[in-house]
């Protein structure tokens, strides 16, 4: 069964970069021909897409991020990570990594971390 | 951006009812549809995939249905676990997108 689980620092200043990681077990992300990715969800905006990546190199990323993400996997850890540079209090989130399977659908997800943008 | 609209935002159901939620594509997006549970403090699960079909260990009282612009998820009779935040997903074009999301409430 696989299992996803994040890690990184729940509190994050300003204008700084968010760094999450994704660990994944009970499957290997360098043997999959699944998508992995990152969501985030608040009260205000509710569930975004914020992208995902193959470890073959291909990764989405939702254009209105685009600018500021960077997904990338670790396949010697079995890991994959977010960055979003820039932050502020509109990125306070709980933020998921995902499994994509059947074309792009979320069908494993981790618990989710909450991340907060304060000073 | 695809836009899903989904309603109601809201609903009050008793245990046994069959509770309907639709979800409407501001374009064509075929039956690239999912659906996913939610409930207080956990993570999305997801249910449905490509408009109906069921996720492994997913229970048949779940259905879903539709194509192009207008898709429904139904459950057939409401039990007191399925209480929970029900959203659609479009991932026929990026960036994927999520419904608003419908809260199922115990009537």
């Amino acid at each position: 069964q696989v299992q996803l689980q994040e890690s990184g620092p729940g509190l994050a200043k300003p204008s700084e970069t968010l760094s999450l990681t994704c660990t994944v077990s009970g499957g290997s992300i360098s043997r999959s021909s699944n998508y992995w990715g990152w969501v985030r969800q608040t009260p205000g905006k509710g569930l975004e897409w914020i992208g995902s990546t193959y470890y073959g190199g291909f990764t989405y990323y939702n254009p209105s991020l685009k600018s500021r993400v960077t997904i990338s996997v670790d396949t010697s850890k079995n890991q994959f990570s977010l960055k979003l540079s820039s932050v502020t209090a509109a990125d306070t989130a709980m933020y998921y990594c995902t499994r994509q399977s059947a074309g792009m659908v979320p069908e494993y997800w981790g618990r989710g971390t909450l991340v907060t943008v304060s000073s | 951006d695809i836009q899903m609209t989904q309603s109601p935002s809201s609903l009050s159901a008793s245990v046994g009812d069959r509770v309907t939620i639709t979800c409407r594509a501001s374009q064509d997006i075929s039956n690239y549809v999912a659906w996913l549970q939610q409930k207080p403090g956990k993570a999305p699960k997801s249910l449905i995939y490509a408009a109906s079909s069921l996720q492994s260990g997913v229970p048949s009282k779940f259905s879903g249905s539709g194509s192009g612009t207008d898709f429904t998820l139904t459950i057939s009779s409401l039990q007191p676990e399925d209480f929970a935040t029900y959203y659609c997903l479009q991932y026929n074009t990026h960036p994927l997108t999520f419904g608003g999301g419908t809260k199922v409430e115990i009537k």
